[in-house]
């Protein structure tokens, strides 16, 4: 069965630091999504994107965070000079088109803690 | 703002027990409503969407929606210690584009 994939699982940075979390979402998907999830607290919107541009994104989404996909296959975060409260569980979810937009399947997510 | 509120728990049921879930959203707009299952440290798993007033049956599992009063509800019925985990109820915004999830309410299956 299809699924989302993202690296690393873990990430590790020094506050200041840029990160970049990868995503392979569903192949035949058109819709991509980044959400997080600070560790005890509920599942937050950060953008989804759709035909190479940014469709929606909430307030999280300031100018420190932007998304790329650089290819075919990949969808990434970026994440500019971390700061502490960026420590999170980071998700990346796909879905297709049509009545499939609404359905959302979420990858295993990557831990990153900022230090 | 847009929310969906939900009662964090726990809650506890004897196993074989039929566990209810409910969820309240805000935004009167929403037409759809989804049901995923996290386990502690891992993704949201779907288990049921649900667009339609009314009830919606999927094996041990039935979402019902009222949209006159804003309220989406998960039964589990035979529940079992697998079933353990944090449920979290979504709704989406107009646009299709966003999922506002809520806190979640966290199940236990007791054996």
């Amino acid at each position: 069965e299809p699924e989302v994939t993202q690296t690393p699982s873990h990430q590790v940075t020094q506050m200041g630091q840029e990160v970049i979390l990868r995503c392979v979402p569903i192949s035949n998907h058109l819709y991509f999504y980044w959400y997080r999830q600070i560790l005890g607290q509920k599942v937050e919107f950060l953008v989804s994107f759709y035909n190479n541009e940014i469709s929606e994104k909430s307030e999280i989404f300031d100018d420190q965070f932007s998304v790329e996909r650089p290819d075919g296959s990949n969808f990434t975060l970026k994440i500019r000079s971390t700061k502490l409260e960026d420590s999170a569980m980071y998700f990346c979810a796909s879905s297709g088109y049509g009545s499939e937009q609404e359905t959302q399947y979420f990858g295993p997510g990557t831990r990153l803690l900022v230090l | 703002q847009k929310e969906v509120e939900q009662n964090s728990g726990p809650l506890s049921v004897p196993e074989g027990a039929i566990a209810s879930l409910n969820c309240t959203y805000s935004d009167r707009g929403s037409q759809s409503f989804f049901w995923y299952r996290q386990y502690s440290g891992k993704s949201p798993e779907l288990i049921m969407s649900i667009y339609s007033n009314g009830d919606k049956e999927d094996g041990r599992f039935t979402a019902q929606l009222n949209k006159a009063s804003q309220y989406v509800s998960l039964l589990i019925r035979d529940s079992q210690p697998s079933d353990s985990a944090t449920y979290l109820c979504a709704a989406i915004t107009n646009t299709g584009n966003q999922f506002y999830f809520g806190t979640g309410t966290s199940l236990t299956v007791i054996p």
